[in-house]
């Protein structure tokens, strides 16, 4: 099993729409899970951190699912902006210092 | 407050060549980072350090190496450029587990 799997879409939702992106991970040891944000061409930067069963931030929700081993990303209200690709990022299973990141869902939301 | 700041930000090298990538951190952080991404495949690990003086290997450490002499600044090289070394690279910065990235690095080799 790859440490971190995300489903690479693309995801062409409206305006307004619900998005919902999942991630799963190998590493049954983990504590903090990411998601990041990569916009084309550029770095990516860090959206939100989940240390627990989850986290909310305005439009944004990610959701722990440990007994699954699986992350999610849930998007409220898409705006044209939330275009980009979304990483899910894990630390190591490998005894490295480091984090491993998914492959990314790219999301494309349409006017 | 700058953060992660990579030089350069593009490279043409030939097959063969050497060249030297520079990140420098202005965070004080201990953990520092290189990552590759090429399309389809996500961001790979290079090498890492956990502190200055320190490096370890990554994923995918073949025909790079790297220092960390100061704790601010991490070097990667690539010895003898091949073109299966054209990639997007990024350096990130950590205090102990988010990372913070650098603007990349789009190098190509002919």
């Amino acid at each position: 099993r790859k440490e971190v799997e995300q489903d690479p879409g693309p995801f062409n939702v409206p305006e307004g729409a619900t998005v919902a992106f999942n991630c799963t991970y190998s590493n049954s040891a983990s504590q903090s899970f990411f998601w990041y944000r990569q916009d084309c061409r550029k770095e990516p930067k860090l959206l939100m951190s989940v240390y627990s069963s989850g986290n909310e931030d305005g439009r944004f929700t990610a959701q722990l699912n440990r007994a699954s081993q699986y992350i999610s990303l849930l998007i409220r209200d898409s705006k044209l902006s939330d275009s980009a690709t979304y990483l899910c990022v894990v630390p190591s299973d490998t005894g490295r210092r480091a984090l491993t990141f998914g492959s990314g869902t790219r999301l494309q939301v349409q006017p | 407050n700058a953060g992660v700041t990579q030089t350069p930000k593009f490279r043409v090298l030939k097959t063969g060549q050497s060249m030297t990538l520079l990140c420098a951190q202005d965070m004080n952080h201990e953990y520092m980072y290189w990552y590759r991404q090429d399309p389809g495949m996500g961001l790979r690990l290079i090498h890492y350090s956990v502190g200055e003086g320190t490096t370890a290997k990554g994923e995918v450490p073949d025909g790079y190496n790297v220092s960390r002499l100061k704790k601010q600044n991490f070097l990667l090289g690539l010895e003898s450029a091949a073109p299966s070394q054209t990639s997007v690279y990024f350096c990130a910065s950590s205090p102990s587990t988010e990372a913070f990235f650098g603007q990349g690095t789009r190098l190509t080799v002919v």
